[in-house]
């Protein structure tokens, strides 16, 4: 079964800094990266997405993310946060064949402060 | 734009009462799943359907059936509510191109079992 391990739970920032969050997945074989974002009171959106290609992947809002088959990593960065990114964000994983769900990490709870 | 829509918000039932979470999507989509959302676990995937009258266990199925007669229309139904279905349910959608495609998601319902 795949699993997808978000290193930081809370990460507090102030304006203008830059963002890393970590995102490990399990699964071995061919895989579809995603990270989503909530902010509060809001549905979960698409932040952006991997599949194959370019392991840089560019999504909205300037957040990016990176595969990195070798170690089963898909960190979201985003050079300069700005108060409008606090939210809680969740990186996912399913199987390239497959048609079943997302499998999501716990999710990373982002507060920036101005 | 897609949009998936959950038709209550906010729920309150007591322990014991049987639970309808009614979900539509208005894009034709084939694939439709639950989840709920917990603070520090995630999103957790219930149930999920191919297409219609078709569905599959997620990986917290117990104390949950799902129906899916119409192909726009994903319930969820909790037979015997308990405290600790207490959560926030989320239903999403996503067309039949598959993994890749990333899942659109409703605003989700609250529920309160007491």
């Amino acid at each position: 079964a795949q699993s997808v391990s978000q290193h930081n739970h809370h990460v507090i920032l102030s304006e203008a800094a830059s963002l890393e969050l970590g995102c490990n997945y399990s699964y071995g074989g061919t895989v579809n990266l995603f990270w989503y974002v909530q902010y509060p009171g809001q549905h979960l959106q698409l932040l952006l997405k991997y599949f194959s290609g370019d392991p840089l992947v560019k999504g909205i809002k300037g957040f990016e993310a990176e595969f990195i088959k070798s170690k089963f990593s898909f960190n979201l960065r985003k050079p300069s946060v700005q108060w409008s990114d606090t939210a809680e964000y969740f990186c996912a994983v399913n199987s390239g064949g497959g048609a079943d769900g997302l499998t999501f990490g716990k999710g990373t709870h982002l507060i920036i402060q101005p | 734009d897609v949009k998936v829509t959950q038709s209550s918000r906010y729920l309150v039932k007591r322990t014991g009462e049987k639970v309808f979470l009614e979900c539509v999507q208005d894009m034709d989509h084939e694939n439709m799943f639950w989840y709920r959302q917990d603070p520090g676990l995630g999103l957790r995937l219930i149930y999920f359907s191919y297409d219609v009258k078709m569905k599959e266990k997620g990986d917290i199925p117990e104390g949950y059936s799902v129906s899916r007669e119409k192909k726009e229309r994903f319930s969820l139904i909790l037979e015997s509510a308990s405290t600790n279905q207490t959560s926030m349910y989320l239903c999403a959608s996503r067309p039949e191109q598959g993994a890749s495609s990333p899942l659109h998601f409703g605003n989700g319902t609250r529920l309160t079992v007491t």
